[in-house]
């Protein structure tokens, strides 16, 4: 199985500033027709978790373009230009490239 | 505006079959470019993949949960369903029904998992 670390666990941000999560997976995330299907997702208290960004760096339909995702082969990264107080909340990545699919332990977002 | 939405009972006793289905509205399961699936968030923890389908292929389950697993559809209700048999304490989770767009650049693959039901908690106690 291909396995996911997410870094910081937990981020306060002041609103309005920027924050950055990373993500790393143990081993390339590059599929055999050359593509790299990395997405993030967000989840909100009390709601499913959210599509926002795919194939590392494709916002998802109705995503505001203050969220933006990067990265390559294994180390990728999800930011946020201006952080929101609708920003809050816990986000994942996660590897579609095989089966099993996997999720990154959650960073989580608040506001200081 | 595509809608999935999971029902079964919250509770369930400790060696029993954890059983959940997914009515989807507004997309069909036997449609083209999707697979279908089920993923569990026990609480406070972040999602496990459980398996996926896509309709007239076979299902891909999760190694850890395999051997107590089944999904399966039913086309004529638009709906697919789970089963988890002896399920124990650690079975506690929301378990979310989800749809995974599939794509197609020589290969087959999945490119993300786009819409997700609302998700219904599921207690393993006796």
């Amino acid at each position: 199985d291909i396995v996911m670390t997410q870094a910081p666990l937990s981020s306060p941000v002041t609103l309005g500033q920027p924050a950055s999560i990373s993500c790393r997976s143990s081993q390339s995330l590059v599929h055999s027709d050359g593509n790299t299907y990395l997405s993030w997702l967000q989840q909100r208290p009390g709601q499913p978790p959210r599509l926002l960004i795919y194939k590392i760096s494709n916002r998802f339909s109705g995503v505001p373009d203050r969220f933006s995702g990067s990265g390559a082969g294994t180390d990728f990264t999800l930011r946020i230009s201006r952080v929101e107080a609708e920003d809050v909340g816990v986000y994942y990545c996660m590897q579609t490239t095989q089966f099993p699919l996997t999720f990154g332990g959650g960073t989580k977002v608040e506001i200081k | 505006q595509l809608q999935l939405q999971e029902s079964g009972p919250g509770l369930v006793k400790p060696s029993e079959t954890l059983s959940l289905t997914c009515t989807v509205s507004g997309g069909s399961i036997s449609g083209d470019s999707y697979y279908w699936g089920w993923i569990r968030q026990p609480p406070g923890k972040g999602p496990e993949w459980i398996g996926s389908f896509y309709y007239g292929e076979s299902t891909s389950y999760n190694p850890s949960l395999k051997s107590r697993v089944t999904i399966s559809a039913d086309t004529s209700k638009n709906q697919f369903s789970l089963k988890l048999s002896s399920v124990t304490a650690a079975d506690t989770a929301v378990y979310y029904c989800a749809r995974h767009d599939r794509g197609y650049s020589g290969r087959y693959s999945v490119l993300s998992s786009d819409y997700w039901g609302q998700g219904t908690l599921v207690t393993v106690s006796s």
